[in-house]
């Protein structure tokens, strides 16, 4: 299957520093891209849709200027959490469709990164 | 409100049983139903896509089924390994955008000795 790619594995910051995490698709291209947050033993959450060469749509209680999402080329979306504090804590996942059109298709998802903010 | 339910929450079984896992969903309209593998701080790992007129779909050791008519799906994992230790989940996906898709709370494997 496709492989999606996500750097860090995981990262532990101090409070009130910026993380970035790369979310990257090895093979194939995506023109979109997908951020989830998973907190222990709950489900993972969409926290936004990144589109390729425009702003990311965001689910509603997700702040966007906490949560810079960049997705400059095909293959490559960023998340940047700023001005992390301790209740940003969590596992953050991305995935990736390949293809540029929309309808019924497979979603590869990243190995996940977990962020710790001290 | 879309939900998919999951049970049972957690589940231990002997290596070489197996068992089925459930998954009820309210999500409509549907598109498709998914199971994935989620190993603990790992991404999830799709296990089988099924659309509406798909009853049944295998991979491997796993079998899942959908009823759309009652909502409701199953895994099934045959002759259970220690490698199967994770956590499953349901996802359903939406008619029309593929980006929404619903996810359960999982169920927690572990298999042993």
């Amino acid at each position: 299957g496709a492989v999606v790619s996500q750097h860090p594995s995981w990262v532990i910051c101090k409070s009130g520093t910026s993380v970035k995490i790369e979310c990257r698709s090895l093979d194939f291209q995506a023109t979109t891209m997908f951020w989830y947050r998973q907190f222990p033993k709950q489900s993972l959450m969409l926290m936004a849709t990144s589109n390729e060469g425009s702003k990311a749509t965001y689910e509603q209680g997700v702040e966007k200027d906490k949560f810079l999402i960049n997705h400059a080329s095909l293959t490559l979306s960023t998340l940047t959490v700023t001005s992390a504090h301790p209740e940003d804590s969590s596992f953050y996942i991305c995935s990736a469709r390949p293809g540029t059109g929309g309808g019924f298709t497979e979603a590869f998802f990243g190995q996940g990164t977990r962020l710790t903010v001290v | 409100k879309n939900q998919v339910e999951q049970s049972p929450q957690s589940l231990i079984i002997l290596e070489g049983k197996n068992c089925t896992l459930q998954c009820n969903y309210t999500v409509s309209p549907f598109s498709n139903l998914r199971w994935y593998k989620q190993d603990t701080g790992r991404g999830p790992v799709s296990l089988t896509i099924m659309t509406f007129s798909e009853n049944t779909k295998s991979n491997g050791r796993y079998t899942a089924t959908l009823d759309a008519d009652t909502k409701q799906s199953s895994l099934h994992i045959t002759a259970s390994q220690l490698s199967d230790s994770a956590s499953y989940i349901c996802v359903v996906a939406l008619t029309g955008t593929a980006s929404k898709l619903t996810f359960g709370t999982g169920t927690r494997l572990q298999v042993t000795l």
